[in-house]
């Protein structure tokens, strides 16, 4: 089945840096991505759409100065979270939709664990 | 908004069918029900999605009702390994895909 790649698993930083998570599809063409993040015991809450060679949409009340995503091909979508601050601590996942078809499922990353001290 | 209501939890015998039902009344024709589901601290996993038939794969079953208005999973057989939260989510896959989760249901599989 289709695989989803996200790196790194786990990141802990410190308040004020950056953090770039990648997600790649490993055995297809992924022409758009999505990311999302998760708090504990909460449901995944979607971010942004990311669609390859062009910019991303984001969610409503989601910063896109903070939350940057960058789908430069078709099997590479990144997140970087810039200046980090405790209050992003949280589970990123990122997953994509193999290119074409009417029923494509999406497949998932297995998530970041990003912990800002 | 999540297009789907779930209950909040279940508890299952082990070797027992689970059922878990979704609300999607608002469902439009184009329209795909999907099932995932999440282990603690790891990414979905898909289990099975369908537009109105049922349909059987080695993992579930999905019953949709005839007016598309609610579905239900069937996990056969469960198993300890079966506990995990469920997602029913609904998507058009026409225009932009948008994957919206709601609350799941949290499915414990009692030994």
């Amino acid at each position: 089945g289709a695989v989803v790649s996200q790196h790194p698993s786990r990141v802990i930083c410190k308040s004020g840096t950056s953090v770039k998570i990648e997600c790649r599809s490993l055995d297809f063409q992924a022409t758009t991505m999505f990311w999302y993040r998760q708090f504990p015991k909460q449901s995944l809450m979607l971010m942004a759409t990311s669609n390859e060679g062009s910019k991303a949409t984001y969610e409503q009340g989601v910063e896109k100065d903070k939350f940057l995503i960058n789908h430069a091909s078709l099997t590479l979508s990144t997140l970087t979270v810039t200046s980090a601050h405790p209050e992003d601590s949280s589970f990123y996942i990122c997953s994509a939709i193999p290119r074409g078809g009417w029923d494509e499922k999406l497949f998932f990353g297995s998530g970041t664990q990003l912990s800002v001290l | 908004d999540a297009k789907t209501t779930q209950p909040p939890s279940m508890d299952c015998a082990e070797g027992r069918a689970a059922n878990l039902p979704c609300n999607h009344s608002t469902i439009s024709g184009n329209e795909y029900v999907y099932w995932y589901r999440q282990i603690h601290s790891q990414g979905p996993q898909y289990i099975i999605h369908g537009l109105k038939n049922n349909e059987t794969n080695e993992m579930a079953s999905l019953i949709i009702t005839e007016d598309r208005k609610s579905s239900t999973l069937i996990l056969p057989h469960a198993t300890l390994r079966d506990t995990a939260v469920y997602y029913c989510i609904v998507s058009s896959t026409s225009g932009t895909y948008k994957y919206i989760f709601g609350t799941g249901t949290r499915l414990k599989v009692l030994a």
